[in-house]
């Protein structure tokens, strides 16, 4: 069964770029788009972006000017960048599979904990 | 950008009774909302898409219902290990996530 794993720098500065990947197992990263979604500590969850293996990209229009997204079939990997982070980008980072697209989220993978702090 | 509403905020249930959760959109979004528990530490895990249809090993206690904007998730019978965060989200236009509601053991 297909198994998503974040991996990346749990701290960042402010004003930094925050940058996350996710490997995909389990299964090929072809015919099926991917997400990200963040939770800050004890709120909802918020979906950031999505990507298709042949590189198509759509974004949260709220975040749209910071966010962007990238692919390396190769690896089976999808990264997530976001630049000009401020403290109110501390969450927890997701990635997850869109079957089709638009879509539900499944598989996620756990999250990996990001916080931003000089 | 579409607005979910999850009610509500918290339910007291104790385990062996039904519970029912209401998650509403601010705009129609057909039948095109989705489902997830959430334990703590762990990630959403997806329970029902297309607003009725369970997803693969989702015990037949949990149903869903509703189009358009009212929705519901209903939980026949509940057992220790359905006390956790239920979250809707829709998927007709992006997507967005309902607050959550906590579910707790009375």
């Amino acid at each position: 069964q297909v198994q998503l794993q974040e991996s990346g720098p749990g701290l960042v500065k402010p004003s930094e770029t925050l940058s996350l990947t996710c490997t995909v197992s389990g299964g090929s990263i072809s015919s099926y788009y991917w997400s990200w979604i963040r939770q800050p500590a004890g709120k909802g969850l918020e979906w950031l972006g999505r990507i298709s293996a042949s590189g198509s990209t759509s974004y949260n229009p709220s975040l749209k000017s910071r966010v962007t997204l990238s692919v390396d079939t190769s690896k089976n990997q999808f990264s997530l960048k976001l630049s000009s982070v401020t403290a109110a980008d501390t969450a927890l980072y997701y990635c997850a599979r869109n079957p089709y697209a638009p879509g539900w989220f499944d598989p996620w993978g756990q999250g990996t904990l990001v916080t931003v702090s000089s | 950008e579409i607005v979910m509403t999850q009610s509500p905020a918290t339910l007291s249930v104790s385990p062996g009774e039904r519970a029912t959760l209401s998650c509403r959109a601010s705009q129609s979004v057909s039948s095109n909302l989705a489902w997830y528990q959430q334990k703590p530490g762990q990630a959403p895990r997806l329970l029902i898409y297309g607003a009725s249809t369970r997803a693969t090993g989702i015990p037949a206690r949990f149903s869903g219902s509703g189009s358009g904007t009212e929705f519901t998730l209903t939980i026949s019978s509940l057992q220790s290990e359905d006390f956790a965060v239920y979250y809707c989200q829709q998927y007709n236009n992006w997507y967005t996530f309902g607050q959550g509601t906590k579910l707790e053991i009375k």
